[in-house]
């Protein structure tokens, strides 16, 4: 199995910050990677597919990039909308196999 | 619009069974897998298994095999996961995702809780 480990856990930032969210994988693959928005009591949203790939309606202001074991997300300028949990997902064998998560908190 | 539609939430007694269903809509449902991801109480995600609607081949987590059966049925669009035996630390939000072949899971049902007690 690949796991999937992000960091860091939990992160606090101000609005308008720079953010960086890194996902190593246990074995090296090449781009199906997703990145994953959960809100409190909702279902995850998907943000990044293919490891770069923007998913339709998703704001700009995220990106992804890596390939190999060391993924990451960018959020290049955060916004009040953006407090949430961000999930890293591999799918290029199963089990697909989800990182533990990053809480992006207000400071 | 695509949408995924999951049936309500469930309290079950340890030992027994549960299904959750999960109605699609908007899209042709054979075209897309469908994955179902669980969501423990404050913990991260779970992914549990896939099946491909076209052919009704299921591929699960390791750690449920044996256990869950996920299946369709393709005249209502519908998927079904059916958990057996089941534990206290199955209480979870189970969610159904519609995966794409190269996009990851695309669309999310609402969620359904199960919660087993005695």
């Amino acid at each position: 199995d690949i796991q999937m480990t992000q960091s860091p856990s939990t992160l606090s930032a101000s609005v308008g910050a720079r953010v960086t969210i890194t996902c190593r994988a246990s074995q090296s693959f090449s781009t199906w990677l997703a990145w994953y928005q959960q809100k409190p009591g909702k279902a995850p949203k998907l943000l990044i597919y293919k490891a770069s790939s923007l998913e339709s309606g998703v704001p700009s202001r995220f990106s992804g990039s890596g390939s190999g074991t060391e993924f990451t997300l960018t959020i290049s300028s955060l916004q009040p909308d953006d407090f949430a949990t961000y999930y890293c997902q591999q799918y290029t064998s199963y089990p697909w196999t989800f990182g533990q998560g990053t809480k992006v908190e207000i400071k | 619009q695509v949408q995924l539609v999951q049936s309500g939430a469930e309290v079950k007694k340890p030992g027994a069974s549960v299904k959750v269903s999960c109605k699609a809509s908007g899209y042709i449902f054979t075209s897309y897998g469908l994955s179902w991801v669980r969501q423990a109480p404050g913990q991260g995600l779970e992914w549990m298994g896939w099946i491909n609607t076209y052919s009704g081949n299921a591929n699960y987590a390791q750690n449920l095999q044996g256990r869950v059966t996920m299946t369709t049925d393709t005249p209502t669009n519908t998927a079904y996961m059916e958990l057996r035996s089941l534990r206290s630390d199955d209480t979870a939000v189970y969610f159904c995702a519609r995966a794409g072949s190269y996009s990851g899971l695309d669309y999310w049902g609402q969620g359904t809780l199960v919660t087993v007690s005695s």
